[in-house]
């Protein structure tokens, strides 16, 4: 399967701790992003990396969030101090770039913040 | 004002029936114009997308936008269960990257 992966797909956590997602994109795709989906609710933006190199942070990512790329392929995105409210689909997507800026979006991690 | 308004349904419909889905948005600096499906408990996957006023038609799927009235349809012709999942409308504006903002969705049911 060459689509972009998340892992894990599901995580239950207790409230104070941290967690940790993984993103593979697409492996000839130069741009990633993270958004954050909660139920009824379509996907937002969180932040967006072209390479290594993080251009784009919404509001929404408090300054528990962090985000990596560190060698331009994979992506991490780390929640401290999880709260009840991070509940939600946590999704990836990448784009080719270069004038093809068609996303494809993962399956998602599921975080329950107990 | 959400700079994107979708109805959230649910809408049902019953199998081989013609679907309209729509949505509106503010932003006149989207010229993007894309819809995702997303099936329960999946990520968004492209399903039409579009850069200009006018109609798009790809097998049995047409999306239609309106620029000058900020409004996007999208209709599914003859209806099938498969099509069961929630819509997403999403126009995209540039500015180093396409800036995607998603409307909330409108669940879409086919009855057989």
């Amino acid at each position: 399967d060459t689509g972009v992966s998340q892992n894990p797909r599901h995580k239950i956590t207790k409230r104070g701790q941290n967690v940790t997602f993984r993103c593979d994109p697409i492996s000839e795709h130069n741009r990633l992003y993270w958004y954050r989906q909660t139920l009824g609710q379509g996907p937002e933006f969180l932040t967006y990396f072209q390479n290594e190199a993080q251009l784009e942070k919404s509001r929404l990512l408090s300054d528990r969030f962090s985000a990596e790329r560190p060698k331009g392929s994979f992506s991490t995105l780390e929640i401290q101090r999880t709260e009840q409210g991070d509940s939600a689909m946590y999704l990836c997507a990448s784009s080719q770039g270069q004038g093809e800026e068609t996303q494809y979006f993962g399956p998602g991690t599921r975080l329950l913040v107990l | 004002q959400k700079e994107v308004e979708q109805d959230p349904g649910p809408l049902s419909v019953p199998e081989g029936a013609i679907v309209s889905l729509n949505c509106t948005y503010s932003n006149s600096a989207f010229q993007y114009f894309m819809w995702y499906r997303q099936y329960s408990r999946k990520g968004p996957e492209l399903l039409m997308y579009t850069y200009s006023s006018g109609n798009k038609e790809d097998g049995r799927f047409t999306a239609q936008v309106d620029k000058s009235s900020k409004y996007i349809s999208l209709f599914i012709r003859d209806s099938q269960p498969s099509d069961s999942a929630t819509y997403l409308c999403a126009p995209a504006r540039t500015g180093g990257y396409q800036k995607v903002t998603f409307g909330t969705g409108t669940k879409l049911q086919v009855i057989p």
